[in-house]
């Protein structure tokens, strides 16, 4: 079975820095997929970002990036320029050769003006 | 539509009583997933329809709880007598074809449950 573990259950940025959230996961498959999902208090969930196990390259959207270390199983979020709107619940979430998504405990991520 | 749909956005029950949450998954995907998000235990699987395929059910927490899919689209989720414990945000996510190892999956604005 695959874990995904956040450890810091809150965090707080000011606005204009950077911040990075983390995750690590245990699994013994090869091929996966990563994701962050973002969680306002709206509830809706939307995805950030996601990354291909089988990519070395981290990915980037905009002001979202992902540094992955396989070996580690590590996947850390970085968010510059941190906007007000950033404020949420941000999940981790793993998918593999079973479709449905394994999440962490979620980072609760306040932009502070 | 252009998102994946809940109702109700909020239920109110009894102890005791059943409930029914509903799904409409985007128009297309062939794959409906439902999760539960609750203070004590996070986000959790807990059932998932796959085309024609029958369901992965494995994270049902008892059998109290069951789901159904019509027609390859909407999806209704029961839960039977239900419990206190049983309280949580109830989320429903679809995603195109469950064949695509690339899955992402996109979610509803969930059903908030509580049990008094």
């Amino acid at each position: 079975a695959q874990t995904v573990t956040q450890s810091q259950p809150e965090m707080s940025v000011q606005e204009a820095e950077t911040v990075t959230l983390s995750c690590t996961y245990d699994t013994s498959e090869n091929n996966y997929y990563l994701f962050w999902y973002k969680q306002p208090p709206s509830r809706q969930m939307i995805l950030v970002i996601r990354q291909e196990a089988y990519k070395q390259q981290n990915a980037t959207e905009n002001r979202f990036s992902v540094n992955f270390q396989k070996a580690a199983k590590s996947f850390s979020l970085k968010i510059s320029d941190s906007q007000l709107g950033d404020t949420a619940m941000y999940f981790c979430a793993f998918s593999g050769s079973a479709r449905q998504l394994t999440f962490g405990s979620g980072t609760q991520l306040t932009v502070l003006p | 539509g252009a998102g994946v749909s809940q109702s109700p956005s909020n239920k109110v029950t009894e102890k005791g009583k059943d409930v029914e949450l509903r799904c409409d998954p985007i128009s297309g995907h062939t794959a409906l997933y439902w999760y539960r998000q609750s203070l004590g235990q996070g986000l959790e699987f807990l059932i998932y329809f796959q085309g024609n395929s029958a369901p992965d059910k494995s994270g049902l927490p008892s059998d109290r709880f069951s789901a159904e899919r019509t027609g390859g689209s909407v999806s209704t989720l029961t839960i039977q007598r239900t419990q206190q414990e049983d309280s949580a945000v109830y989320l429903c996510a679809s995603s195109r074809d469950f064949r695509s190892s690339y899955n992402e999956q996109f979610f509803g604005p969930g059903t908030r449950l509580t049990v008094l």
